[in-house]
């Protein structure tokens, strides 16, 4: 069975610094991974995907991800955190059954942004 | 644009009441799943549901019923609600056309059970 580790449950950086969120996934075949962001008292929010190609993905809120398959990583990063930026971060890992989107999520890591 | 409507955002049970929790969504999505979101364990997956009539059972489904009648509705049942069951639930849907798109959730609804 697929799984998802994050092994950061709370990082703080300061507005304006680089952040890098971990995220490493346990699948045996070619992963569908993603990034998903939480607001407090929200939802989730899609902030990137990866499906297969270009191993270093876009996504919005000028958030990005690198595919390693060799170190089995998906981790996220951001040249300059915006204190907007804080809340909680979700990687997750999927596949596809012919049927259905099944996604297993990691713990989370919750980002706190100092001024 | 509503998307996935949960409701209610708050509940209060006590130990062995029955409530449904409801979610509905307005994008024609034929996958429709519930989470429950506990801190320290992510989301876990309750039930899912890949269109109008089917139904199966996700990683955490024991305590918990669910039925498709609607594409639009996938409610979540508590028969017989217990403390272990306080959490954050949420609903969330998608296409389940080619690769897994990618989910869109509710904005969940916080529950204590007593």
């Amino acid at each position: 069975a697929q799984s998802v580790t994050q092994p950061d449950i709370h990082i703080t950086v300061s507005e304006g610094a680089s952040l890098e969120l971990r995220c490493n996934y346990s699948y045996g075949a070619t992963p569908y991974l993603f990034w998903y962001v939480q607001s407090p008292g929200q939802g989730l929010q899609l902030l990137l995907k990866y499906f297969s190609g270009d191993t270093l993905v876009q996504g919005i809120k000028g958030f990005e991800a690198e595919f390693k398959r060799s170190q089995s990583s998906f981790n996220l990063r951001k040249p300059s955190v915006h204190w907007s930026d804080a809340a909680e971060y979700f990687c997750a890992v999927g596949f596809n059954t012919g049927t259905a989107s099944k996604l297993t999520f990691g713990t989370g890591t919750r980002l706190q942004v100092t001024l | 644009n509503a998307g996935v409507t949960q409701t209610p955002k708050f509940q209060v049970l006590k130990t062995g009441q029955s409530m449904t929790l409801q979610c509905a969504q307005d994008m024609n999505h034929e996958y429709m799943s519930w989470y429950r979101q506990d801190p320290g364990m992510g989301l876990r997956l309750i039930h899912y549901s890949v269109g109008a009539g089917i139904t199966d059972q996700g990683e955490v489904p024991n305590g918990y019923n669910v039925s498709r009648s609607t594409t639009e509705d996938f409610p979540l049942r508590l028969l017989s609600a217990a403390p272990s069951q306080t959490s954050v639930y949420f609903c969330a849907s998608s296409t389940t056309e080619g690769h897994p798109e990618k989910l869109f959730f509710g904005s969940g609804t916080q529950l204590s059970v007593l």
